[in-house]
């Protein structure tokens, strides 16, 4: 069965800090792909950055960058220089090759960014 | 690119009535949208897949008498919530995969926030 689990209910970060929200996954499939989506306020989900399971350097995007640990099964991501407009919540996501186009999800990551 | 346009962003409807939500990708063709619910505070709860030509895929719980799901063209898919009731009050979001591949991200409408009274 596939499962995305992400431990932290609610995190804090003092801006221009940085802050690690986990992740882990469970599959059997050896093809896969890992998503992070920020979701503010307002509501709309948006695509933060991706990395797949064959991929041998860690994904990066702006002051995104996800920390893969393929034998732990592990994608968190890593926002560095936190911004108050970071405060939101994250939600960490899978879909792999033999499941189709099925998306799993996390119970998501509250984030706080604190002036 | 990868725009998906939802609306409307916000609705309040009276007991008993339908609302029609939509979800258009407007610079790609989409085989296939989800219709996601979400409560606060909480994660995406899948409702549905819908396949553009065919019938939707409901998940288990769902009434698919209760929300429609319609999927005319390649750009187009609509929810419609049936005979609303308060219990249905809820943030409803769309998303499509641009591509089949499992690298493929979905992308989001911007939700419609459900208001029964």
């Amino acid at each position: 069965a596939q499962k995305i689990t992400q431990t932290q209910p609610g995190m804090f970060v003092q801006e221009k800090e940085a802050v690690t929200l986990d992740c882990t996954y469970d599959t059997s499939d050896q093809s896969y792909g890992l998503f992070w989506y920020k979701q503010p306020s307002s509501g709309e989900m948006i695509f933060l950055i991706y990395q797949g399971s064959y991929d041998e350097q860690n994904a990066t995007e702006g002051r995104y960058s996800l920390n893969f640990q393929k034998a732990r099964k592990s994608a968190n991501l890593v926002i560095s220089a936190s911004q108050l407009g970071d405060s939101a919540m994250y939600f960490c996501a899978m879909r792999t090759a033999n499941t189709g186009n099925q998306f799993y999800f996390g119970t998501g990551t509250s984030l706080t960014v604190i002036p | 690119g990868a725009v998906v346009s939802q609306h409307p962003s916000r609705v309040i409807c009276k007991s008993g009535t339908s609302v029609k939500i939509e979800c258009r990708s407007l610079d790609f063709q989409a085989t296939t949208m989800f219709w996601y619910r979400q409560f606060p505070k909480q994660s995406l709860m899948l409702m549905a897949t819908s396949n553009e030509g065919s019938k939707a895929t409901y998940e288990q719980g769902v009434e698919k008498d209760k929300f429609l799901i319609n999927h005319a063209s390649l750009t187009l898919s609509t929810l419609t919530v049936t005979s609303a009731h308060p219990e249905d009050s809820s943030f409803y979001i769309c998303s499509a995969i641009q591509g089949g591949d499992y690298n493929s991200p979905l992308h989001f409408g911007n939700g419609t926030r459900l208001t029964v009274t």
